[in-house]
């Protein structure tokens, strides 16, 4: 099974829909980020978190909020989506305070496409 | 701000042909450097990397050297496969900063 899960994997959805996407992680990590890739743009952070009571904007949260439901859950929603939203979304997690905390690990990606 | 910078592409190489892509960064203090890889339709998997300067990163026949006097960590294979096919992203961790900071990619196609 893989280690961070996210779901949906594809969603398109309509202008001014409320959209969440849900990472899961069995990897026992602190901490948890969401990016989004676009073409040509490589990946940008959205938002992180590095524990349940932790959570901090990214480059660009705009039009974006983050829920850490648990040390295991992250949900990243789009209150009201806008077609420039349209992209494929990252969980990724990592570990705190242990040799390996520089990598972090990702998950499938989530295609979203806002029409 | 820390930023990286890497070769544009896509590149197109033949089976068992020598791949360079370069990376070069910004940063302050001593950050650690990465090489991801992104399979078509999968997530990103850490290719490889180092922490501090001279270190040498390698994994799956590829390697990067962190070069701190040019700023630089420049991937290598001697002879890449069809399989090795994927967007390589070289990324850096600056100093206590926890975020990763990536470059905008580079599409490999390797053909036989």
């Amino acid at each position: 099974d893989a280690d961070v899960t996210q779901t949906p994997r594809n969603r398109i959805t309509k202008t001014g829909k409320r959209i969440m996407l849900e990472c899961s992680q069995t990897k026992g990590h602190d901490r948890m980020y969401w990016y989004r890739q676009d073409p040509g743009l490589g990946l940008r952070l959205i938002y992180y978190s590095f524990d349940v009571k932790d959570i901090n904007k990214g480059e660009i949260s705009d039009g974006y909020s983050v829920s850490r439901q648990a040390q295991a859950k992250f949900s990243l929603s789009l209150e009201s989506a806008i077609p420039n939203q349209t992209a494929l979304y990252f969980c990724a997690t990592s570990d705190l305070g242990r040799g390996d905390s520089d990598t972090q690990y990702f998950g499938p990606g989530t295609r979203l496409t806002v029409l | 701000g820390n930023s990286v910078t890497q070769m544009e592409g896509p590149v197109t190489l033949s089976e068992e042909a020598f791949l360079t892509i370069n990376c070069t960064y910004t940063a302050t203090g001593y950050p650690s450097l990465f090489w991801y890889v992104q399979y078509p339709g999968e997530g990103l998997q850490l290719l490889l990397k180092a922490t501090k300067a001279d270190d040498k990163g390698s994994n799956k026949g590829f390697e990067a050297t962190y070069r701190k006097e040019t700023t630089s960590f420049h991937l290598e294979k001697g002879s890449v496969q069809v399989s090795d096919s994927a967007v390589y992203f070289c990324a850096l961790r600056g100093g206590s900063n926890y975020k990763l900071t990536f470059g905008k990619g580079t599409l490999l196609t390797v053909n036989p």
